[in-house]
């Protein structure tokens, strides 16, 4: 079965301290990887898509990377309003039509 | 703002009532999906659309969940006799084939937060 794990749960930043969130996935064929964003009560908003081991993408300060096993939101130099959840979702060769397999997120709080 | 827009954002109901939620997709994607969220947790799978097609229902949907897509475009989840468990936030998404063919990408909405007393 397949299976998304973050880590942290949470994490704590200072603003300006750079750090970075972990999906790993143990899943039966990858055919693409998401990051999304989540503010409290609202619905989840797409970061970005990766494919392919050794992709990598980028977003004002944010970047993703992908291995084969694991992927990273690196969030570079964070300020107060990057805190929010981080969602890290996968779509596999398991699914039979386009259903997304979600971890249970990270929780980012960045203080001034 | 993504688009998708979905009715009530919130909803309070007694246990054994029937509640509706509506979504409308992005105009011009022909795939609709519904995900439920609790506290701590990610969205977890329910079911999709092709167009008016319904593909794939998780076994998370029991029978008192039923959705429909009549014509194609908006969609509505209907749980009937609901039932105190059934608390969550509901929120809806749709999506199109790149133009690639690459993986597509689903846009959520806000979300409809249901409380059962």
């Amino acid at each position: 079965e397949d299976q998304v794990t973050q880590s942290p749960e949470a994490l704590r930043l200072q603003e300006g301290e750079s750090s970075s969130l972990n999906c790993s996935y143990t899943v039966s064929g990858l055919r693409g990887l998401f990051w999304y964003r989540q503010d409290p009560g609202k619905g989840p908003e797409f970061l970005f898509t990766l494919y392919s081991a050794g992709e990598e993408k980028e977003k004002e300060r944010l970047k993703a990377t992908l291995t084969k096993k694991e992927s990273f939101l690196h969030i570079t130099a964070p300020k107060p309003e990057d805190s929010a959840t981080y969602l890290c979702a996968v779509h596999t060769n398991s699914n039979s039509g386009y259903a997304l397999n979600f971890g249970k997120g990270t929780s980012l709080l960045v203080t001034p | 703002d993504t688009g998708v827009s979905q009715d009530p954002r919130h909803k309070i109901t007694k246990r054994g009532q029937n509640v509706t939620f509506r979504c409308d997709p992005i105009s011009e994607h022909n795939r609709l999906y519904w995900y439920r969220q609790t506290l701590g947790q990610g969205p977890e799978f329910l079911t999709y659309f092709q167009n008016e097609a319904q593909l794939e229902k998780s076994r998370l949907l029991s029978d008192r969940f039923s959705a429909e897509r009549p014509k194609g475009s908006f969609s509505t989840l209907e749980i009937q006799r609901t039932e105190q468990g059934d608390s969550a936030m509901y929120l809806c998404a749709s999506s199109s084939r790149g133009a690639s063919g690459n993986q597509e990408t689903q846009y959520f909405g806000p979300g409809t937060r249901l409380l059962v007393l």
